[in-house]
């Protein structure tokens, strides 16, 4: 079935440094592709998002890398901030953009 | 603009008994999804409701169920509530299916 997976379940940076964050999905038809941050006890946050007909999106610190190719999806933070730390999620739009489907997540940690 | 709201804030009950959960979409959205989020098993899709329809609900039982009021707002209800059944609930909302959706913060309930 469709499925979102990420490959690391953590992740430690040093402040200032860049974070990259990886994800891999199996539906190669899914055609959005959302990152979501969920601080403890908080909702996701809407971070960026991508589409299939691009490969490359940048917002303030963030870029969303999409290979379709090999059905990777990567988020890269840019001067990791102690503000970065979190939870953060890939999530996949399902074919009838009816839900979305969230790999498991990965725990960002920023070290100052 | 407010974002999507939700209440209450956090839920107490005891098993067999019933809990309605209530969400307010950000403004101009029709869309309304809800999720849970139990402990180490990330996000999973529950409902959709678009338009005051039931569109769409994921891999739960029936005892599961919401509504979408006219004013766009929604809520989930859980009857013959079961241990497992304590979780986050999120609620989200978009204008419509292919835009990304905005999370409120969610319900915290806890069956004992």
């Amino acid at each position: 079935g469709e499925s979102v997976g990420l490959h690391l379940p953590t992740l430690s940076v040093q402040e200032g440094d860049n974070s990259i964050i990886n994800c891999a999905y199996s539906n190669s038809a899914s055609d959005y592709f959302i990152w979501y941050k969920q601080e403890s006890g908080k909702g996701p946050q809407f971070i960026i998002d991508i589409r299939s007909n691009m490969d490359k999106r940048q917002g303030q610190r963030v870029t969303v890398l999409l290979n379709k190719t090999v059905k990777h999806l990567s988020l890269q933070i840019a001067a990791t901030q102690p503000g970065d730390s979190a939870v953060y999620f890939c999530a996949e739009l399902g074919l009838s953009y009816d839900k979305v489907i969230f790999g498991p997540g990965t725990s960002l940690s920023v070290i100052p | 603009e407010a974002g999507v709201t939700q209440s209450p804030t956090h839920l107490i009950k005891t098993r067999g008994q019933q809990a309605t959960l209530r969400c307010s979409p950000i403004s101009g959205h029709t869309s309304v999804y809800w999720y849970q989020q139990a402990l180490g098993l990330g996000l999973q899709f529950l409902l959709w409701y678009d338009e005051g329809e039931e569109r769409n609900r994921g891999n739960f039982p029936p005892r599961f169920s919401g509504r979408q009021f006219p004013n766009y707002s929604s809520e989930l209800n859980v009857n013959a509530l079961e241990l497992e059944d304590s979780a986050l609930y999120l609620c989200a909302s978009s204008d419509r299916g292919n835009q990304p959706q905005h999370f409120g913060d969610g319900t915290r309930l806890s069956i004992l």
